[in-house]
């Protein structure tokens, strides 16, 4: 079974700094997708960014790109230009390219942007 | 854009009742998830179903079940309901790609939840 690993329960950051939320995960396969989602106060479930094992290249969406080290297992988020509204838990989560659906989250993050 | 719908988004039982939540996917997606997040938790995945067939179970108790139905709407049954039951429940729906046999997870997109509380 696949597990995901958030060390960090919550951050704070100054607004317009730059914050690296880490997550580790462990898998036996080779083909795997790894996720962000953020989940604001208002619970929704946002995507925040999406890495597929087998591309080399770090994903990035605008101010937020990833450190996906394939090798180490480590697919870390960096958000750039931190603004008051990403304020929110964020979740590492992994997909088996397997044929498995669900998502297997890590326990989360709170980041914190002060103003 | 039209997203994924769920109703209702709060719902208040009493133990041992019953509930029935509803999730509309997004048209022309053909697969849907069901998670459980408990209070303070990560969501939890239940079951899914792709083209109205059971697709891949997670942590689902025996005391629920799911179907989709010939719509795409689907349904989760929870019966014997107990306090620890009580949760953000999620439905979220994605267009699965297969690609010379290896599924291409695209992004699954969440429904604003189901509250349910058991008293």
């Amino acid at each position: 079974a696949q597990t995901v690993t958030q060390s960090q329960p919550e951050m704070s950051v100054q607004e317009a700094e730059t914050v690296t939320l880490s997550c580790t995960y462990d898998t036996s396969e080779n083909n795997y997708y790894l996720f962000w989602y953020k989940q604001p106060p208002s619970r929704q479930m946002i995507l925040v960014i999406r890495q597929e094992a087998y591309k080399q290249q770090n994903a990035t969406e605008n101010r937020f790109s990833v450190n996906f080290q394939k090798a180490a297992k480590s697919f870390s988020l960096k958000i750039s230009d931190s603004q008051l509204g990403d304020t929110a838990m964020y979740f590492c989560a992994f997909i088996s390219g397997g044929g498995a659906d669900g998502l297997t989250f890590g326990k989360g993050t709170h980041l914190i942007i002060q103003p | 854009a039209a997203g994924v719908i769920q109703s209702p988004r709060h719902l208040i039982k009493e133990k041992r009742e019953t509930a029935t939540l509803k999730c509309y996917p997004i048209p022309r997606h053909d697969t849907v998830y069901w998670y459980q997040q408990g209070p303070g938790q990560d969501p939890q995945f239940l079951i899914s179903f792709y083209e109205k067939m059971q697709s891949d179970k997670g942590s689902i108790p025996d005391r629920f079940s799911a179907q989709q139905f010939s719509d795409y709407h689907s349904e989760l049954n929870m019966s014997s309901l107990e306090l620890g039951d009580s949760a953000l429940y999620f439905c979220a729906s994605s267009l699965k790609v297969r690609t010379s046999g290896r599924a291409v997870h695209n992004e699954q997109f969440f429904g604003p939840g189901t509250r349910l509380t058991v008293l």
